[in-house]
């Protein structure tokens, strides 16, 4: 099977931009979760997605959104971008909800904020 | 809230040896735990899980022990070789509810 994917792996954008990342889950998954993960920090959890409904949400601002197609697909979108929104950007599948299956990593998107 | 702590920011072993990795949590709910390892630039790759009703759990190299009363897991890797070079993450969850991550440890495993 493959695993999960994410495009595009490398952005480069400006202050107050927008921004969209996209995450094909590994096939049959129905959960997306995103992360945010900056130097030195751990993995900042952002949102989950199941069945095309978000689940649980962390604790960043409303700037940052998410959605969930019917084929598991996942998008994340950061508005007005800030200079501190510069880091990778990972998404995670599983089989079932969150908490309750193993999390496959994609290879993540660095974006970069100038 | 840091709910999952890794308190060893950095590990450093000789090859062949053991290299224990540990992990702390505060939240008595969590009964589902991963260890992933991370290179530079990609995205962590997992390594191995244990639930609530087991104390431990073997992967080839890999053991994860899990001491509940205690809130604490280890994931023990033997022997060390110079490929698991990389940042381990632990993270912790129950049903329905988001994995928690530690902030990582960073095992350099010297030839």
């Amino acid at each position: 099977k493959a695993g999960v994917t994410q495009t595009p792996r490398y952005l480069i954008k400006t202050r107050g931009q927008q921004v969209t990342l996209s995450c094909s889950p590994i096939s049959g998954h129905r959960s997306v979760s995103w992360y945010q993960q900056t130097p030195g920090q751990g993995l900042q959890f952002l949102f989950e997605y199941f069945s095309e409904t978000q689940r649980n949400k962390g604790n960043f601002p409303g700037r940052f959104s998410g959605r969930q197609f019917s084929n598991s697909r996942s998008e994340m979108n950061v508005s007005t971008l800030e200079l501190g929104d510069s880091a990778l950007y990972l998404c995670a599948s599983s089989l079932g909800l969150a908490g309750t299956d193993t999390q496959y990593f994609g290879p993540g998107t660095r974006l970069t904020v100038l | 809230d840091q709910q999952v702590k890794q308190n060893s920011p950095s590990l450093s072993v000789q090859e062949g040896r053991i290299s224990i990795l540990n992990c702390d949590y505060t939240n008595s709910m969590f009964d589902y735990f991963l260890w992933y390892k991370k290179y530079p630039a990609e995205g962590p790759t997992f390594l191995i899980s244990i639930s609530s009703i087991k104390d431990k759990n073997e992967d080839g190299r890999f053991t994860v022990f899990l001491n509940k009363s205690a809130k604490h897991l280890s994931l023990h890797i033997v022997p060390s070789q110079p490929g698991d070079s990389a940042v381990y993450f632990c993270a912790a969850s129950y049903p329905g509810n988001q994995f928690y991550f530690g902030t990582g440890t960073s095992l350099t495993v010297i030839p």
